[in-house]
C-alpha cells in the first residue's frame, strides 16, 4: 500500500518556468489538499479538493492551479515560477466527513526557484 | 477564524532535561488537536492526537480547554528528539479534511 505519493522529490526551476507537482493516493480518499512549508511560517494550505471535479482555494492560492479529474490524483501546477515559491510542498489525503479520520501526508517535494 | 500559536521558534535543552513545547489554539467548537514531528528533510509524522490519549516516544500532551492549550511534554529529552515540531488543529474546511498548523518549534537536544 503506497499511501500518498509525491513526485518529484527535488526540483530546481528557473524563474518563469512552469511545472506540475504530482500527488497520487491509493486509499480511495475523497479529500486531498496541498500545503507549503516555509521557515517560520509553518504549513499553509494552498488548495484543497473534496472530491473529483471539486476544488477550492486555501490560505495561499496565488500562483498555483489545481484540478481533480480522478479520485486518485491531485496535481499542483505552478504557472510561472517565482523565487517566492521556493518551498517544501506536502500533499495530504483523508476520507474526511467526520472528525477522527486520519490525514495522511506524502513525503514532500523540495522546490527551488532560481 | 481558528488559529494555532506556538510561541517558541527554538527550544534548546540538554539530554535528560524535561521538555515542554507550548501550543495554544483559538477555536469556537470542540477542537481536535495533533502534534506532528519532522526530522531533518523528512516527511511529517503524526506524533500524537488528543483523542487517542496515547504516549508516543515518551511524549504526552493534554488538552486543556480552559486554557485553550495542548502542550507537548517529555520528562527526559533524548538527542534523537531533535526535530521540528508542529501543533495542528483540524479544520476549517469542509469534511474535516484540512489542518491549521502553528509555525513550529525547533527542538535541539544537546549531549
Amino acid at each position: 500500500n503506497a499511501g500518498v505519493t509525491q513526485t518529484p522529490k527535488f526540483q530546481v526551476l528557473k524563474t518563469g518556468q512552469s511545472m506540475t507537482l504530482q500527488c497520487a493516493q491509493d486509499m480511495n480518499h475523497e479529500y486531498m489538499s496541498w500545503y507549503r512549508q516555509d521557515p517560520g511560517m509553518g504549513l499553509r494550505l494552498i488548495h484543497y479538493s473534496v472530491g473529483a471535479g471539486i476544488t477550492d482555494q486555501g490560505e495561499v492560492p496565488n500562483g498555483y492551479n489545481v484540478s481533480r479529474s480522478t479520485t486518485e490524483d491531485f496535481p499542483l501546477r505552478l504557472l510561472s515560477a517565482a523565487p517566492s515559491q521556493t518551498s517544501v510542498y506536502f500533499c495530504a489525503s483523508s476520507y474526511g466527513g467526520s472528525s477522527g479520520n486520519t490525514i495522511y501526508f506524502g513525503e514532500g517535494s523540495w522546490l527551488t526557484v532560481v | 477564524a481558528q488559529r494555532v500559536t506556538q510561541p517558541e521558534k527554538l527550544l534548546s535543552v540538554f539530554k535528560g532535561a524535561p521538555v515542554e513545547l507550548k501550543c495554544n489554539y483559538s477555536y469556537s467548537g470542540s477542537p481536535e488537536l495533533f502534534w506532528y514531528v519532522q526530522y531533518s528533510r523528512q516527511r511529517l509524522q503524526l506524533l500524537l492526537r488528543h483523542i487517542s490519549r496515547e504516549s508516543i516516544k515518551g511524549f504526552t500532551a493534554d488538552l486543556n480547554k480552559g486554557e485553550t492549550s495542548f502542550h507537548l511534554k517529555k520528562p527526559f529529552a533524548q538527542e534523537e528528539d531533535s526535530a521540528m515540531y508542529y501543533c495542528a488543529l483540524r479544520g476549517p474546511h469542509p469534511g474535516y479534511s484540512t489542518l491549521t498548523f502553528g509555525k513550529g518549534t525547533m527542538l535541539l537536544v544537546s549531549p
